[in-house]
Parts: structure tokens; sequence; C-alpha cells
């Protein structure tokens, strides 16, 4: 049974940095791509970048400048970041497996205010 | 704006047949993978279809999809109450290198 158990701060000021880290149990590791995907209130869905075993990493043009995922192989663990946070970054925050998301972490509820 | 685009809503009546459309262009859905999925309320999307037709161990096979050209679709029949959900399709973009998603279409069963 694989299982995405993910975890960070809920709460951020504007121009602070989001920070989230989703462990994963069960399965193969190192055999997929581990994505960052969120949904802010009320709206649809947007992917965030993915990153693969070597640490390869494809990341949402407009998010670019901002955005870093990382992965540790030693924990089965994927991270992101996301820099000078704003209002419009409030959202619910997911970590998915593979580029088809056949499963998904429990979300995160991020909040940017001041 | 969403890359592809869905219909924001869709209603049928229990037992009737719906059909969700997502259209895009020929560097995302003309060349990729088309993969839906189903968001109760308050809980996580969960994989629905995979590469355009494909319905994961435990999906009943009331869920199906179809690609053709730049346009997918999803089609769910003998509609039950507990159908009532977000549904949404992504494939991936060559141009923008990137996953991309349609908007989401809200589905409720009267």
């Amino acid at each position: 049974q694989v299982q995405l158990q993910q975890w960070g701060a809920g709460l951020l000021k504007p121009s602070e940095t989001l920070s989230l880290t989703c462990a994963v149990y069960g399965g193969s590791f190192s055999a997929y791509y581990w994505s960052w995907i969120r949904q802010p209130p009320g709206k649809g869905l947007e992917w965030i970048g993915e990153i693969n075993h070597s640490g390869g990493t494809n990341y949402n043009w407009s998010l670019k400048s901002r955005v870093t995922i990382l992965i540790d192989t030693s924990k089965n663990q994927i991270s992101l970041k996301l820099s000078s946070v704003m209002a419009a970054d409030t959202a619910v925050y997911y970590c998915a497996r593979a580029r088809s998301f056949d499963y998904w972490g429990q979300g995160t509820l991020v909040t940017v205010s001041s | 704006q969403s890359v592809l685009t869905q219909p924001p809503s869709a209603s049928g009546t229990p037992g009737q047949r719906v059909t969700i459309s997502c259209s895009g262009s020929s560097s995302n859905i003309g060349r990729n993978y088309v993969h839906w999925y189903q968001q109760l309320p308050g809980a996580a999307p969960k994989l629905l279809i995979f590469r355009n037709n494909q319905r994961p161990s435990g999906v009943p096979d009331r869920f199906s999809g179809s690609k053709s050209d730049t346009s997918a679709s999803l089609a769910i029949s003998g509609l039950r109450s507990e159908d009532e959900a977000a549904y949404h399709c992504a494939a991936w973009d060559d141009s923008l290198n990137g996953r991309v998603f349609g908007g989401g279409t809200k589905l409720t069963v009267l």
C-alpha cells in the first residue's frame, strides 16, 4: 500500500519561504517522478513541478524563478520550497506520484497573510 | 486561465449517462496521454482514468475515457449520487514542457 504523507508550515507572511515535505511509504521510490500540485480555494489544480530519483527537475514556467524541488532518496522524501510568497500562493498543496499522479498526499493548506 | 478547457459544470439524474469534455491543442492532448481525476468535496484528487482510457484497479467500469485529436472525454454511465464531485483532466504539454490541467468540472447529481 503506497502512502504519501506531507507536512509543513500552514501560515506564512508575504515574502517568506514556503517549505513542505512529502514522505513516501510503500512501493518503489526511485522508479517514479514525484510532483507538487496546488489548488487555490475554490479553483482548479495547478502543477508546480516534478523531480526524478536522479534529481532531474521540470518546473511550471510561471513559478520557475521561485520554486525548488529536492529529493532525499535515503529517506524516501521530496520537498518543496517556494520563495517570496504572496497572497496568490494561498492554496492546498499536494504531492503526487508518477506522471499519471496515481497516488496523492493528503494535502496541506498554506495561507499567506500579513 | 487553464490550458485545457473543461465546462465548469455538468449535471444528470441517477442512472443517466453524462460526458465531460476536455479540449486542448496539438502540443498537449494532440500528442500526449490524457488523465482524469475525481475530487470529492474536501478530499485529495483520485486517479480515475489514465493513458486516455485505462482504469486503475478498483475504479468501476461505469467510468470510461476517450480521446480524439485534441479533445478528450470522460463518460459516466449509470450515474449515482456518490459521483457528485469535481472532475479534472490533465496532460503533458510539449511546448510548455510541463503538466497542464483543465479548470475542473463540478458534476451535480440531481
